[in-house]
């Protein structure tokens, strides 16, 4: 089946620095990727959703100046965690849809901890 | 209201019992897909199953089957002789067409707990 990488799969940060996380399909073009947050014995929820070359789509209670989303090429999609706080600490994960497919295929996941 | 009900939080068995795990969705749309997925502690996501709404035969993989009830609105998910290496969270999951079949709606999840 398809690969999706995730990178960095564990950031250990302090309060107020930027955190990048970088989902990449290995074998296919991704012309959707999703992001989801994972709390700690929580479910996965839907943070954003973006297509290649436009702006991501987030949603309702996400801030979008908090949660930077770039998905520059088919093949990459960065989360910028900005001004990360402890309540952001959680459990990123990406998932990503190629062309004409009706699934999508996460990755492994980021486990992010704000000091 | 929640798309993708898991109500049973925890299950404990003991190994070679059978379980089955619960998942009741809600949806207006007539065209949608249904997912199991098992996270074990590593937080990766292991695809299990999908299926349509189209499609309601029931599907048996080795030791696992799935009962796809269109008239309870249920995906139920039953391992046989269970296994300590099935010990995981379980999700189940709901996309619809409506959306493009983008969202994903995860359950709250069932840990499920195989004691030797």
């Amino acid at each position: 089946g398809a690969v999706v990488s995730q990178h960095p799969s564990r950031v250990i940060c302090k309060s107020g620095t930027s955190v990048k996380i970088e989902c990449r399909s290995l074998d296919f073009q991704a012309t959707t990727m999703f992001w989801y947050r994972q709390f700690p014995k929580q479910s996965l929820m839907l943070m954003a959703t973006s297509n290649e070359g436009s702006k991501a789509t987030y949603e309702q209670g996400v801030e979008k100046d908090k949660f930077l989303i770039n998905h520059a090429s088919l093949t990459l999609s960065t989360l910028t965690v900005t001004s990360a706080h402890p309540e952001d600490s959680s459990f990123y994960i990406c998932s990503a849809r190629g062309l004409g497919t009706t699934s999508g295929f996460f990755g492994p996941g980021t486990r992010l901890t704000v000091l | 209201a929640q798309k993708v009900t898991q109500a049973q939080t925890e299950i404990s068995v003991v190994e070679k019992e059978d379980v089955t795990l619960d998942c009741v969705y809600e949806t207006r749309d007539t065209t949608y897909y249904l997912f199991w997925y098992k996270q074990p502690p590593s937080g990766e996501l292991v695809f299990l199953i999908r299926r349509n709404s189209f499609d309601e035969q029931n599907e048996i993989s080795g030791r696992y089957s799935w009962n796809f009830q269109k008239s309870t609105s249920s995906f139920n998910f039953t391992i046989t002789a269970s296994q300590v290496v099935d010990s995981a969270v379980y999700f189940c999951a709901l996309s619809e067409a409506q959306y493009n079949f983008n969202k994903f709606y995860f359950g709250s999840g069932t840990k499920l707990n195989v004691k030797p």
